[in-house]
This record gives structure tokens, sequence and C-alpha cells, in this order.
């Protein structure tokens, strides 16, 4: 299947930081997601993105299409206690979805 | 605000034994996606629905998996017989047709296989 790999695995951070992460794949996706993931719940989709070199804002988060179509990137600006999840990309070069690996992200207060 | 619901959140089982998993999706969403998530990793597409039919199943492992949505509704996962690596989270997920990159997901059933 598409392999997307997510970087970094797991990031700890003082509150207040900025925290940036990001997704490759190996072919070209039409289609860019980002999601939040909490603990015994599903993911909560953050930000869409559709067209390539795309920038999209949802209150602290910032998130790009990259030009090349195969990368994506995802920014979280002075972080807070409760930005604590997993951030997964997720992307479709056809029809179907595949998520990335994976951003596991603690913040300490 | 309309969920996706899903039924039960947490099931031990023993292998062999069969199991079902349950999914209401957002009412008016056509398309509904089952995803197994094993811990560590991202959710992996099983099947697909479009209303009542299947679209993408291609990742299901049908030996022992089944997945229906008779009336295009509601929708029930099955297992039999469970295996040991069979063991993680169960999502179900739902669309608008024609908007699936803008998925919803349930909480998820979290399943152990002793």
């Amino acid at each position: 299947g598409q392999q997307l790999n997510q970087s970094p695995q797991s990031m700890f951070i003082q509150e207040g930081e900025d925290v940036s992460m990001n997704c490759t794949s190996s072919s070209i996706f039409n289609t860019w997601l980002w999601y939040k993931q909490e603990p015994g719940e599903g993911p909560v989709l953050l930000i869409a993105l559709y067209k390539a070199g795309e920038l999209t804002s949802n209150g602290r988060l910032t998130a790009q299409f990259g030009i090349t179509r195969k990368d994506s990137f995802l920014n979280i600006s002075a972080s807070i206690p409760s930005d604590v999840g997993i951030y997964f990309c997720a992307g479709q070069p056809g029809n179907q979805f595949y998520f990335g690996t994976g951003t596991s992200l603690t913040v300490i207060p | 605000e309309a969920e996706v619901a899903q039924s039960p959140r947490y099931k031990i089982t023993e292998k062999s034994q069969a199991v079902a998993f349950w999914c209401d999706p957002i009412s008016g969403h056509a398309t509904l996606y089952w995803y197994r998530q094993i811990l560590g990793q991202g959710p992996e597409l099983l099947v697909q629905f479009q209303d009542e039919s299947v679209v993408d199943d291609s990742q299901l492992p049908k030996d022992r998996f089944s997945a229906e949505r008779l009336k295009g509704v509601d929708s029930t996962l099955k297992i039999q017989p469970a295996e040991l690596g069979d063991s993680a989270m169960y999502l179900c997920a739902s669309s608008l047709e024609g908007a699936d990159n803008e998925q919803f997901f349930g909480p998820g059933t979290r399943l152990t296989v002793l």
C-alpha cells in the first residue's frame, strides 16, 4: 500500500512554543488532510488542503500543501496543553485514503 | 451536533470466537468506511460503502472479515474467527456522497483478542 512518512515521530515541547511537523509520500496526492486523535477517540479533521501550494489556517493551526504534491506541513503556534494528542496526515492519490504513521505531541505546562 | 455512533466501545474476546461491531453514521451521509488502527499506527481502510453497496473492500481479509450495510444506513463489521493479531481499534467514519475527503470518525471499538 501507499507509504506516508510523518516526522517527527514524537515531540515534547514547552507550553507556548511553536510546533512543526511534516508528511511525505512516495507519489503525488490530490488531497492532503490533517487529523488529531486523542486517546480512546477517533480522529478529528483539522484542516483539508486541495491544491498544490495552498496554505490554510484553522485558529492556531496552519497547514500547507507542498508544491511537489508529495508533501504537506502542519504548524501549531503558541501551543497549549490541550494540543496534546497524535496528529495524522492523510492523503488521497486516487480514490482511496492513506494515513500517515502519526506524530505524538506532548505539551509540558 | 451530529456524530458517528459506534458500539461497543470495548470488546474482549478469546481467539476463535466471533465478534461484531456496529456503526451508525451521521444522518444523510451516504458513504461509510470501516478502518482498522493498530496501536502506534495510522488507520487503514478495510471497506468502503456507498449506500448499501461495497465500493472498495480490497484490504478486507475476506476469509474471516465481513461487512454489511443492508439498508444503506447503519453497518456491521464481523470477524469470525477472531485471531490474536486482530487486536486493534476499529473505526467507523462517514461522509457525504462525493465528499470522501471530509470524513467524520466515530469513537471506535477497541478489540482485545486473548
